[in-house]
């Protein structure tokens, strides 16, 4: 089954506690991307990668790194969360046409 | 101004009703439109997309666009139950993979 697959799904953290929320899909697509759901706003795109070691930022990308070092993994790195990136995170890889495949989504609390 | 603005909403409607959902944007340059549904604790997923002006109908769904007043819709019809879900409309402009979304309307299809 097509999937992109992102974990934790749920988490709780503390301030400046670094953490890091992985994604993986199993399509080969080469177009991978990271946003951030909040309401009122909208999906942001916060960092995006073309292929592997490709990566660059989209609209909402400080505090958050990326890395790319094989195609279907695209993990999403926080170094020291702020409460501000409390929100709901989407892992979505692109097929051939532009449509975006959405992960389930990964709900982060930052106290 | 955002770029994409879509009505907020939150709509009710009575099952078998006409859900009629609307987006504009500013980009004149947005090529390629679509609408993602989005359910409660899911990632969104795509509906419909098209990339001329006009109508276009898959089963109950009917995605509209008029590239001159830069507005597009989506109508439900005979809406039901299981239609209740977040929609979101979204555009890009076709020479990268890099989408604009809008904020969302939630609709509830009352039984």
């Amino acid at each position: 089954e097509a999937q992109v697959t992102q974990n934790p799904r749920y988490l709780i953290t503390v301030t400046g506690k670094k953490l890091t929320v992985t994604c993986s899909q199993n399509m080969n697509h080469e177009y991978m991307s990271w946003y951030r759901q909040d309401p009122g706003l909208g999906l942001r795109q916060i960092y995006y990668s073309m292929n592997v070691e490709v990566t660059d930022k989209g609209d909402v990308p400080e505090g958050y790194k990326v890395s790319r070092k094989e195609k279907r993994n695209f993990p999403l790195i926080l170094e020291s969360p702020s409460p501000n990136q409390t929100s709901l995170y989407f892992c979505a890889s692109t097929g051939a046409t532009g449509e975006l495949f959405f992960g389930e989504g990964s709900r982060l609390t930052v106290l | 101004q955002k770029e994409v603005e879509q009505d907020p909403g939150p709509l009710s409607v009575p099952e078998g009703a006409i859900v009629s959902l609307n987006c504009t944007y500013s980009n004149s340059a947005f090529q390629y439109f679509m609408w993602y549904r989005q359910y409660s604790r899911k990632g969104p997923e795509l509906l419909m997309y098209t990339y001329s002006s006009g109508n276009k109908e898959d089963g109950r769904f009917t995605a509209q666009v008029d590239k001159s007043s830069k507005y597009i819709s989506l109508f439900i019809r005979d809406s039901q139950p299981s239609d209740s879900a977040t929609y979101l409309c979204a555009m890009s402009e076709g020479n990268d993979y890099k989408l604009s979304f809008g904020a969302g309307t939630t609709v509830t299809v009352r039984a």
